[in-house]
């Protein structure tokens, strides 16, 4: 079982809908961070938040949003999505944003996303 | 910017032995590495820093040499278990604490 919980696992939505991912995780860590993955790729970093302020954002489009309500909780805001948005999305988390370097990243088992 | 990792794939019957390379021509501070298996998370296997530590994890070890920028996973005597996609993780030091996945290598184990 993983420490990181992702919801839902499956996620089908159209692209003039609104969803939301939601990610938790109660290891005390202070860094999470969001991933995206297509098949047979490596993640690709999308956002990471450090002390619950967003510290990347890597040049992500605005139909996605990020939040992080408090350190134990990360959300992903999902508006007017395209289909090339489909993928599954990881949610990860490590002991704080400096000791990332050299402590693990903890994923969730993700969102497999399809936009129609 | 995104290191590189080699071979792409292998295949191994159990009880093989493989490695599995990573390179950059970035200074690295730390290389992370990962296994993926389909439809699931990724797991974390170790992380090396600078100063060409070995580490060892069961039967799955790695290397880092800081010289050439390189890390090496070696997996021996391989199980059904091992199976997967190996990603290795790095990052630059510094205030660019960002970790960079290279391509991944994909391990198949048969009987």
């Amino acid at each position: 079982d993983t420490e990181v919980t992702q919801t839902p696992k499956h996620l089908v939505m159209g692209m003039t809908n609104k969803k939301s991912l939601k990610c938790e995780q109660h290891m005390g860590h202070r860094a999470m961070y969001w991933y995206k993955q297509k098949a047979k790729k490596p993640p690709e970093l999308m956002f990471v938040y450090s002390y619950e302020k967003l510290s990347i954002n890597e040049s992500v489009p605005s139909r996605f949003s990020p939040e992080c309500p408090n350190s134990s909780l990360l959300n992903l805001h999902l508006h007017a999505l395209q289909p090339e948005d489909s993928a599954l999305y990881l949610c990860a988390s490590s002991q704080d944003l400096n000791a990332g370097q050299n402590s693990p990243l903890h994923f969730g088992n993700g969102t497999r996303l399809t936009v129609t | 910017q995104q290191p590189v990792q080699s071979p792409q794939a292998v295949i191994l019957r159990e009880g093989e032995d493989a490695v599995i390379n990573c390179s950059s021509s970035k200074a690295l501070y730390s290389v992370h590495w990962y296994r993926q298996k389909h439809g699931e998370a990724p797991v974390f296997l170790m992380i090396l820093l600078k100063g060409g530590e070995q580490k060892g994890h069961d039967k799955i070890s790695a290397s880092f040499n800081e010289k050439k920028q390189q890390s090496s996973l070696y997996l021996t005597a391989s199980q059904l278990s091992y199976s997967g996609t190996y990603f290795c993780g790095t990052t630059s030091g510094g205030s660019n604490y960002k970790l960079t996945f290279g391509k991944g290598t994909l391990l198949t184990v048969n009987p």
